[in-house]
């Protein structure tokens, strides 16, 4: 398996544009998380994914917001309007159960708004 | 509040030291603890995990220490090499109700291995 593929990998893009990142999880896997990564603030959990059905988003930040995951082997995060406090890199990582909660995750998105 | 600490901040060690990272947790319930490693520009990639009754888990060179009386735990790394060079991050989880969201991070501790 590749493991988790995110993309872009890089992605800039400018304050009031929408921004919207893809990943797809390791085959087998039930449950999806999207994390955002800051300096300040260390990895936070966005929203997660249990059978393609959001269980958790407390931690989307606002309604800018928004996640999907049409299918067991694809999701979406959106940002609309992206702002400059935005800029951070967005981690998918996805698990199963029985798996002692390992969660595996892709290589990241490094947004930057301007 | 659940909370994970981890000391130090940053750290710069010369190939072929060991080291120790410290990880202190006020999480409750807890369920079990895990040391993930980042190296720059990727994804955190686990090393360890450790339930209540555990008290000492390795891998490799990493060994991984929990005390679940004080809620500390420790990774400590032999023999340093260059491609030690990375983010340890400190994760606990809180997994009640059998929810796989409930994990705590901590900030990590940003190794530096020097030749």
């Amino acid at each position: 398996d590749a493991g988790v593929i995110q993309s872009p990998r890089h992605e800039v893009t400018e304050m009031g544009q929408e921004v919207t990142l893809r990943c797809k999880p390791i085959s087998g896997h039930d449950y999806l998380f999207w994390y955002r990564q800051t300096m300040m603030r260390g990895l936070e959990l966005l929203i997660y994914f249990n059978n393609n059905v959001p269980i958790d988003d407390s931690g989307m930040p606002e309604d800018r917001f928004s996640a999907k995951m049409p299918n067991a082997s694809f999701s979406t995060l959106k940002i609309q309007p992206s702002e400059p406090r935005d800029s951070a890199v967005y981690f998918c990582a996805s698990s199963f159960v029985g798996g002692r909660e390992t969660q595996y995750f892709g290589p990241g998105t490094r947004l930057l708004v301007l | 509040k659940n909370q994970v600490e981890q000391s130090p901040q940053s750290l710069i060690i010369l190939e072929g030291k060991n080291c120790t990272l410290q990880c202190n947790y006020t999480v409750s319930p807890f369920s079990n603890l895990r040391w993930y490693k980042q190296d720059t520009g990727r994804g955190p990639v686990s090393l360890t995990i450790m339930t209540f009754s555990e008290n000492t888990k390795s891998n490799g060179r990493y060994t991984a220490t929990l005390d679940a009386d004080t809620k500390q735990s420790s990774l400590h790394i032999t023999a340093s090499q260059l491609s030690d060079s990375a983010s340890y991050i400190c994760v606990v989880s809180s997994n009640y109700g059998g929810s796989q969201g409930n994990l705590i991070f901590g900030k990590g501790t940003k190794l530096s291995v020097k030749p």
